[in-house]
């Protein structure tokens, strides 16, 4: 069936740090959003990306879309405490149907060392 | 700004009794999706609801779940025989026409 792996599915990084996870699609995406899940809370949108070989920015937060719209990737320069948390990917697809859903990777947790 | 609202946030049952999770989904969306995580794992789609019918729906959407927008504001997922396995965070969104849904806090479930 249809996958979104995201790797790695940990990474602890000293406080100034870069920190990057990966997305990578069975089949080819719509679009790529990206997620970000504080402990106990619940996922929230960061970005969504469309465009082959799209990148956008927020911050210290770099994304990009490949240019098969198959993969993805989420840099984080300099890394701070507050960026602590599982980041997830979701692949957008449109079915025959013109359905349309979300396939989610399983998150990269984040924790941070101050 | 306007945001999905779930209730209960936290709701214990016996296994196989009956559980309602409530949603309301932002006024004008169109689009409603129930997603679950088990403690600790992925987000897993359950669920699709448009022009209040299921659009889509995942393997784990069996015989046992079902969903209903009883009225113009609430959406639910009721399980019918609640298992240990049922045991996760549940989560509603909902969308107004794009591809970018809003996710509500969630209602933890737990399976006794």
């Amino acid at each position: 069936g249809q996958q979104v792996m995201q790797i790695p599915q940990y990474q602890h990084v000293q406080e100034g740090e870069d920190f990057t996870t990966y997305c990578n699609s069975s089949t080819t995406l719509s679009n790529i959003q990206w997620y970000k899940q504080r402990p106990g809370g619940h996922p929230v949108f960061l970005i969504q990306l469309v465009k082959s070989g799209e990148v956008k920015k927020q911050k210290r937060l770099t994304f990009q879309f490949g240019e098969a719209k198959k993969n993805s990737s989420l840099h984080i320069t300099a890394t701070q405490t507050t960026d602590v948390g599982t980041y997830f990917c979701a692949g957008g697809l449109i079915n025959a149907g013109n359905n349309r859903k979300l396939i989610w990777g399983l998150g990269t947790s984040l924790a941070v060392n101050p | 700004e306007p945001e999905v609202t779930q209730t209960p946030s936290h709701q214990v049952t016996q296994m196989g009794q009956e559980v309602i999770l409530r949603c309301v989904p932002i006024s004008n969306h169109l689009y409603f999706y129930w997603y679950r995580q088990i403690l600790g794992q992925k987000v897993e789609f359950l669920v699709s609801f448009y022009n209040n019918e299921i659009s889509e729906k995942s393997e784990i959407f069996d015989d046992q779940f079902s969903v209903e927008r009883p009225d113009g504001s609430n959406f639910t997922l009721k399980i019918r025989s609640t298992k240990l396995e049922d045991s996760a965070m549940y989560f509603c969104a909902s969308r107004e026409t794009g591809l970018l849904g809003y996710f509500g806090p969630g209602t933890r479930l737990t399976v006794t």
